[in-house]
């Protein structure tokens, strides 16, 4: 089964900082895709940034990238640049390319941006 | 515009008492699902549709019943709901392919008292 951990359940950063929220997941596909979702308080949730397996290349969105390293199972999500509106909370998220496609959620981790 | 529109938004219920929630999508997805969400333990899939007429289970899948007549409504049922369903739920679209992210609904917060 497929297992997505975020080991960060808070995270605080200075407006206009840098910070980089962290991802791990397990599983023996070797074509999948990754991505991380943002919830606000409207507890919307809606879809920062997606990340194929087979590319190498980081995934980048405007302040929002990505640094995902296949060997080690790793997707972290780096924002820069941090405003009050990105203060929310952040899914990693997990789908395989085969099958039912069903996607998988991490714990979570909260943002908090501090003026 | 495209959407995935559940409902209601809140939803305050007694145990026992049988609930619908409704979701619609008008995307043509062929893919639905529903989520509960809870602190500290992330979103949890309930059941999935893949078609018309074709669902499966998820992680979580007791006390709750789906049904998928038709394409663009999948309705989350719980036909005997108890305190610990009080969660926030949501439904979900997407195209089949996991390349694809998923369109979600607003949420529906439920209390079981």
């Amino acid at each position: 089964a497929q297992t997505v951990t975020q080991s960060q359940p808070e995270m605080s950063v200075q407006e206009a900082e840098t910070v980089t929220l962290s991802c791990t997941y397990d599983t023996s596909e070797s074509d999948y895709y990754l991505f991380w979702y943002k919830q606000p308080p409207s507890r919307q949730m809606i879809l920062v940034i997606r990340q194929e397996a087979y590319k190498q290349q980081n995934a980048t969105e405007n302040r929002f990238s990505v640094n995902f390293q296949k060997a080690a199972k790793s997707f972290s999500l780096k924002i820069s640049d941090s405003q009050l509106g990105d203060a929310a909370m952040y899914f990693c998220a997990y789908r395989r390319r085969a099958g039912a496609n069903n996607l998988f959620f991490g714990t979570g981790t909260r943002l908090t941006v501090i003026p | 515009e495209a959407q995935v529109t559940q409902n209601p938004r809140y939803l305050i219920t007694v145990t026992g008492k049988k609930l619908t929630v409704t979701c619609s999508q008008n995307m043509n997805h062929e893919y639905m699902s529903w989520y509960r969400q809870d602190p500290g333990l992330g979103l949890r899939q309930i059941y999935y549709s893949m078609n018309v007429e074709v669902t499966d289970k998820g992680d979580v899948p007791e006390g709750y019943k789906v049904s998928r007549k038709e394409k663009r409504n999948f309705p989350l049922i719980l036909e005997s709901p108890s305190p610990n369903q009080t969660s926030l739920y949501f439904c979900a679209s997407s195209r089949t392919g996991a390349n694809y992210g998923y369109t979600f609904g607003s949420g529906t917060r439920l209390t079981v008292v």
